[in-house]
């Protein structure tokens, strides 16, 4: 069965500092797919990267980044210099290609950027 | 133009009644899906439906009742509503399988609240 968890539950930083979002995953499949979401104080859901578990090669995407690591089945998300815009709910998620299209979410970060 | 869309946005109705909840989407995706948010921001896949067919069907009440009358329609029906129907229902929508689940991209939600 596949799992997520997302340790922290909530993480509050200063503006400008650098945060990690942490996501360990549980599967038994060799071929899975990892997702990162992102759901603001306005409540939509929000895409933010997708990976499949043949490409461990980190991302970058402005001010995101995204750490990948099969070893320890981590999908890990950083925002450097944060924003107060940053603040919201972050999920990871896991789809298992056997499961079909099914995502399994974690619990979720709340993360607040203050000024 | 809204990519996914959900009507109503927030509904509120009593116990035992039914209540309809509309999705469609516009970005020419076959495979529809409908998730549940709890007040602890849980997100828990519910259905899936692929060019009109369900695919994914979770433990969930079948006072719950999905309905595609086309691939670019899902709608959730619910009979009998009682105080734990309480949630944010999200509509999604992906692209079809081929290689592997794609992104899902997600309507605004709909709050619904039974009292």
């Amino acid at each position: 069965a596949q799992k997520v968890t997302q340790a922290q539950t909530e993480i509050s930083v200063v503006e400008k500092e650098d945060v990690t979002l942490d996501c360990v995953y549980e599967t038994r499949d060799t071929t899975y797919y990892l997702f990162w979401y992102k759901q603001p104080p306005s409540g939509e859901l929000v895409f933010l990267i997708r990976r499949n578990s043949f490409d461990e090669q980190n991302e970058i995407s402005g001010r995101y980044s995204w750490n990948f690591q099969k070893s320890t089945s981590s999908f890990n998300f950083t925002i450097t210099a944060s924003q107060v815009v940053d603040s919201a709910v972050y999920f990871c998620a896991l789809s298992e290609e056997t499961s079909g299209s099914r995502l399994t979410f974690g619990e979720g970060t709340q993360l607040t950027v203050n000024p | 133009d809204t990519a996914v869309s959900q009507t109503p946005k927030y509904l509120v109705t009593q116990m035992g009644n039914d209540k309809s909840i509309k999705c469609e989407q516009n970005l020419g995706h076959d495979t529809m899906y409908w998730y549940k948010q709890d007040s602890k921001k849980f997100l828990k896949i519910m259905f899936s439906y692929n060019n009109k067919e369900l695919i994914i069907n979770e433990t969930v009440p079948n006072r719950f009742s999905p309905k595609s009358p086309d691939k670019a329609h899902l709608n959730l029906h619910i009979n009998s509503l009682e105080l734990g129907d309480s949630a944010v229902y999200f509509c999604a929508s992906s692209k079809q399988l081929t290689s592997g689940p794609y992104e899902q991209y997600f309507g605004p939600g709909t709050r619904l609240t039974v009292t």
